[in-house]
């Protein structure tokens, strides 16, 4: 596609529940990223892919995160038994280039916002 | 974790102005690059600029790199009111794909 889509944009869910946020990146982009964004804050770090390969996962917080891309194109950010402090923007972002090419510009999508209540 | 402080935190100039935002880091990086978010919406790539390069330009942004002092500076030249966004630096540390963002310097330009 055009950019970089994400699905849904906004979520509101009951805590306990379990959701999935969907990140179509950029047809042809290699690396994709996934943030999470507080409000007034800058985007804190995730995971990262690079085509389907799970290459850093040093940013989720806790074992109930976990995301996936198995075929190298869309990725999933999932979030068991969600918690109120889970609420922020999710952020998904990918980039041409590939792992070790040392000039990744990301393209970002436009978020998905998450409230847990 | 964040890697990179922006300073200052909030700048107010009058349309026209410069502006100047500076960000400090901690480790030793690879590159370094800007991002501007206009309210809320989604990060937008301004400019990169690698650990062995000074000075770097982009129509009315110059961006400098100083590795000795860990610290970068965005200045944006004649600013206009669609400047108004909040601006992040963001590192890249070598043999690491991970970008890391600071907190941003939120620029707000009076008409």
């Amino acid at each position: 596609g055009a950019g970089v889509s994400q699905s849904p944009r906004y979520k509101v869910t009951k805590r306990g529940q379990d959701v999935a946020l969907r990140c179509d990146p950029i047809s042809g982009h290699v690396s994709l990223y996934w943030y999470r964004q507080a409000l007034g804050q800058g985007p804190e770090f995730l995971t990262y892919f690079n085509y389907e390969a799970q290459q850093d996962k040093s940013g989720l917080p806790n074992d109930r995160f976990s995301a996936e891309r198995p075929e190298g194109s869309i990725s999933t950010l999932t979030i068991q038994r969600t918690e109120q402090r889970d609420s922020a923007m999710y952020r998904c972002a990918s980039s041409l280039e590939a792992w070790g090419s040392g000039a990744n510009v990301l393209t970002f999508g436009a978020g998905s916002r998450l409230t847990v209540l | 974790s964040q890697q990179g402080e922006e300073d200052p935190q909030a700048l107010s100039i009058q349309e026209g102005e410069n502006a100047t935002m500076n960000c400090s880091y901690k480790t030793s990086i690879n590159n370094l690059q800007w991002y501007r978010q206009n309210s809320g919406r989604g990060l937008v790539h301004l400019i990169l600029i690698r650990s062995n390069e000074r000075e770097k330009h982009s129509g009315r942004l110059r961006v400098t790199l100083d590795t000795s002092k860990k610290s970068s500076s965005l200045l944006i030249t004649a600013s206009r009111a669609a400047d108004t966004a909040s601006y992040f630096c963001a590192t890249r540390r070598f043999g690491n794909e991970k970008l890391t963002f600071g907190t941003g310097t939120r620029l707000t330009i009076i008409p």
